[in-house]
């Protein structure tokens, strides 16, 4: 089945640090979508990539959808300690029922300040 | 306005009750996914509907497992009888077409002894 390979599986960084985690697959994706989770929460979209090469920025977020569409990379700005949490890479995918989401294993940060 | 909305929050049972796991959607939005979070396989889907009707339930794990959607304000998710590997976080999430942001609940932290 289709799988996402996320990394780094964890960050321990200093405040004010950059930050920067990827995912790769052997399939290729319409979509690329960048999610946090805090703890006890559900995860919520941090940015979505829709076009091979893009790239989007959101305040101190900035992602790219890789040019092969197998891939993609989130860049963290100047980590704040609200920064802690789970970010999970998804690929989005049509099969035969449509359309889903497949998730990366998750990149655990943590911020030291 | 409200967003996903899942109970119980927490639920601990012992292996080989009945679970039943509730979800009411965002307003308006017409898909509903079911979807399991654990540490050695992350988050997976389980089931979804469109317009309260099952799409794909090829991720339920076993027919222990069902899925109801009433109406669009709506669903269940219940496992009878529960099994210990069962433990794990489910989300709910809906989204106002196939293909937008799927907006997750909560979680249901269920434990299963």
């Amino acid at each position: 089945g289709q799988q996402l390979n996320q990394s780094p599986q964890s960050m321990f960084i200093q405040e004010g640090e950059d930050v920067s985690m990827n995912c790769t697959s052997s399939s290729i994706f319409n979509t690329w979508l960048w999610y946090k989770q805090d703890p006890g929460e559900g995860p919520v979209l941090l940015i979505a990539l829709y076009k091979a090469g893009e790239l989007t920025s959101n305040g101190r977020l900035t992602a790219q959808f890789g040019i092969t569409r197998k891939d993609s990379f989130l860049n963290i700005s100047a980590s704040i300690p609200s920064d802690v949490g789970i970010y999970f890479c998804a690929g989005q995918l049509r099969y035969e029922y449509g359309n889903k989401l497949v998730f990366g294993a998750g990149t655990i940060l943590r911020v030291k300040s | 306005d409200a967003g996903v909305i899942q109970s119980p929050r927490h639920e601990v049972t012992e292996m080989g009750q009945e679970v039943t796991l509730r979800c009411k959607p965002i307003s308006g939005h017409d898909y509903l996914f079911w979807y399991r979070q654990t540490m050695m396989r992350g988050l997976e889907l389980l089931i979804y509907f469109n317009n309260n009707v099952p799409i794909d339930d090829s991720g339920m794990p076993e027919d222990r497992f069902s899925a109801k959607m009433p109406n669009a304000s709506f669903s269940t998710l219940k496992i009878q009888p529960s099994e210990p590997r069962d433990s794990a976080v489910y989300f709910c999430a809906s989204s106002a077409g196939q293909f937008n942001e799927q907006f997750f609940g909560p979680g249901t932290r269920l434990t299963v002894l």
